[in-house]
């Protein structure tokens, strides 16, 4: 059973701002919710973690309602260059690998 | 440049050579990683290592051995490999060896392999 889902692609423009929504409906208690970018023939690059309610760094936001079964990585004013493929990743301390477990992600591309 | 490196960059290797990856992170983080990554598809986790012990091995087969002498090296040694094992391979590092608050990955640029 999959931890999380995600839309498989995603389509913007330059300057707009982009949500995409990851569904963890088997979140446990302990479980940190964390979202990856990728480019081509690169490693994952760390964006942000949160628990619960928001969390805003530099370069996105994430939302977290209070049931805890979704989660939305908010990504203001794209431009070209976030053109990648976004994960979402869910687990704890002591849940093993499947905080570790990278799905298909989700592939946003941004158009001029 | 994430703290993580490894060599080579890329490889080209038959089926009946012996090669070995590298990697190195600068981060002192305590757990490391490998992955594989092939073509269209996600990353798949090989091997974990914490405190340079094993913690996770997701059923890789025997012709992948990793290797973990210290805190700060983790190298995955190849031999008979098949062309089918052609993937981008990905090095990373944490804090500690699972998931959790503040413990984020941070990956190397990876090895681009391809078996003849």
């Amino acid at each position: 059973l999959a931890k999380t889902t995600q839309p498989i692609s995603m389509d913007s423009y330059e300057g707009q701002e982009v949500n995409i929504t990851c569904s963890h409906n088997n979140i446990a208690t302990n479980d940190y919710i964390t979202w990856y970018q990728q480019f081509p023939s690169q490693g994952p690059r760390f964006i942000i973690q949160g628990y619960k309610t928001k969390v805003t760094n530099e370069v996105a936001s994430l939302f977290i309602p209070a049931d805890r079964k979704s989660s939305t990585l908010s990504l203001p004013r794209v431009s070209l260059s976030d053109t990648a493929v976004y994960y979402c990743l869910v687990g704890d301390s002591g849940g093993g690998a499947d905080g570790l477990t990278f799905g298909k992600g989700t592939h946003l591309i941004i158009q001029p | 440049e994430t703290g993580v490196t490894q060599t080579p960059r890329h490889l080209v290797m038959g089926m009946t050579n012996k090669k070995s990856l590298k990697c190195e992170q600068h981060l002192g983080h305590n757990a490391m990683y490998w992955y594989k990554q092939s073509a269209k598809k996600p990353l798949e986790l090989m091997f974990v290592y914490s405190l340079e012990e094993r913690v996770e091995n997701n059923s890789v087969p025997s012709r992948f051995s990793p290797e973990c002498p210290n805190s700060s090296h983790l190298f995955l040694h190849l031999h008979t490999l098949q062309p089918e094992d052609s993937a981008l391979y990905l090095c990373a590092s944490s804090q500690d060896g699972l998931a959790g608050e503040g413990n984020e990955q941070f990956f190397g640029p990876g090895t681009r392999l391809t078996v003849l």
